[in-house]
């Protein structure tokens, strides 16, 4: 699987926007993008994933560049609860298994 | 969403005892479970894929004998800690794909584990 690299904290105040990068410069054609995140002593929680086109869902939305090469995850309004370790995470689809990277530690600050 | 549980959440042992966590689907079944381990600060790393009515397949390094993995039923893959010793003190988690949510992985909420 292509290795990720993401910046190791983020602050974003609540209620804005947090915008978490990605980078995946040796994605393949056929990796998708997914992220995950953990919050403290939890289990890790799916979010979004996508291929090539832009994805949304209830909880967020993923941008990814038309070279495929970086990504995106938005939270559009961040809440104190999602305080946590975001991951993102390259990989073939299908019952294949995630390798974890250090990810984001996102602080949301009232 | 699917869920996936384990249990016990957390459990305290003595030094040389065996440990028993359990993983269960509870809404789907569930062929592959995956097992993970985290320790303080760390991120996740992976044990072992658990396959049902199958050997485990274990990750490099992983000692298999200490690491015992059962996959008796669709929903039910167990992970004992045998011979627990201080440094498998650790926070030990659990995950399974399914099928109708494709490629998603539910994970469980993880068994804190303390050897003392």
């Amino acid at each position: 699987d292509a290795k990720t690299t993401q910046p190791p904290s983020m602050d974003c105040a609540e209620g804005r926007a947090a915008n978490l990068p990605c980078n995946h410069s040796t994605i393949s054609g056929n990796e998708y993008v997914y992220w995950y995140r953990q919050i403290h002593s939890q289990g890790p929680q799916y979010i979004i994933h996508g291929l090539k086109n832009n994805e949304t869902n209830e909880m967020a939305s993923l941008i990814i560049t038309e070279d495929r090469k970086s990504s995106t995850l938005i939270l559009p309004h961040a809440t104190l609860r999602d305080t946590a370790v975001y991951y993102c995470i390259v990989r073939v689809g299908g019952y294949s298994t995630l390798t974890f990277g250090k990810g984001t530690m996102l602080l949301v600050s009232p | 969403g699917a869920v996936v549980s384990q249990h016990p959440s957390w459990v305290i042992c003595k030094s040389g005892t065996s440990v028993k966590i359990e993983c269960r689907s509870l809404d789907f079944q569930a062929t592959t479970m995956f097992w993970y381990r985290q320790f303080p600060k760390q991120s996740l790393m992976l044990m072992a894929t658990s396959n049902e009515g199958s050997k485990a397949t274990y990750e490099q390094g992983v000692e298999k004998d200490k690491f015992l993995i059962n996959h008796a039923s669709l929903t039910l893959s167990t992970l004992t800690v045998t011979s627990a010793h201080p440094e498998d003190s650790s926070f030990y988690i659990c995950s399974a794909p399914t099928s109708f949510l494709y490629n998603e992985q539910f994970f469980g909420p993880g068994t804190r584990l303390t050897v003392l």
